[in-house]
């Protein structure tokens, strides 16, 4: 099956500054690559998603770029803030098969 | 809309106690599924179901059972728990295999 492997496992960074937590994934097939971001006691929520015919997608400060080839996905997080503080999740799913998680990053923004 | 929820919020069982979770979903969605969240491992698929009265086997379903009678409904099984099965469940739908999956708040377990 799927195994999708992430990192860093932590991640700390000054207010203002980017981000950028990368994650592969072992099945050439996988199509839809989802990231969702986790705030402390909250639910998984979804943040930006990119599919298999697509090398890049961005939504106002967030960006995912896709390198097929290579295998890995990363997401990308500018001028970032305090309330971007969370823990942040990759999946990858390939057809016929289930959605795989990352372990997930834990991203803390310094003011 | 609700979205999804779930019942309980919190349970404290004993070894070999016997318990259900409940999900429900008011979205109309066909895949539901759930998860469970242990400390640096993510997010671990225990079943999931295609549509009503389907359920299919995850990455980790060994001492879970799953039930689907109703298209809004999933529920999670502990037929006898064990301390190993401490720890924070979150079910989920989706319209597809491969769109959006809506999680529901959790339900942290803690088996003694």
């Amino acid at each position: 099956g799927e195994n999708v492997e992430q990192h860093p496992s932590t991640l700390s960074v000054q207010e203002g500054d980017s981000a950028v937590i990368k994650c592969t994934y072992s099945d050439s097939a996988s199509n839809y690559f989802p990231w969702y971001k986790q705030e402390l006691g909250k639910r998984p929520q979804l943040i930006i998603d990119i599919r298999s015919n697509v090398g890049e997608k961005k939504d106002q400060r967030i960006a995912v770029t896709l390198n097929k080839t290579a295998k890995h996905f990363s997401l990308h997080i500018t001028e970032t803030q305090p309330e971007d503080s969370a823990v942040y999740f990759c999946a990858a799913i390939p057809p016929g098969g289930d959605m795989r998680f990352g372990a997930g990053t834990r991203l803390t923004v310094k003011p | 809309n609700a979205g999804v929820t779930q019942t309980p919020k919190f349970r404290v069982l004993k070894t070999g106690q016997s318990m259900t979770l409940l999900c429900a979903q008011d979205m109309n969605h066909e895949y539901m599924y759930w998860y469970r969240q242990d400390p640096g491992m993510g997010l671990r698929l225990i079943h999931y179901s295609v549509g009503e009265g389907t359920t299919a086997k995850g990455e980790v379903p060994d001492g879970y059972n799953v039930s689907r009678l109703k298209k809004q409904n999933f529920l999670l099984g502990l037929e006898s728990a064990a301390p190993s099965q401490t720890s924070v469940y979150f079910c989920a739908s989706s319209y597809s295999k491969g769109s959006e999956q809506y999680f529901g708040p959790g339900t942290r377990l803690t088996v003694t």
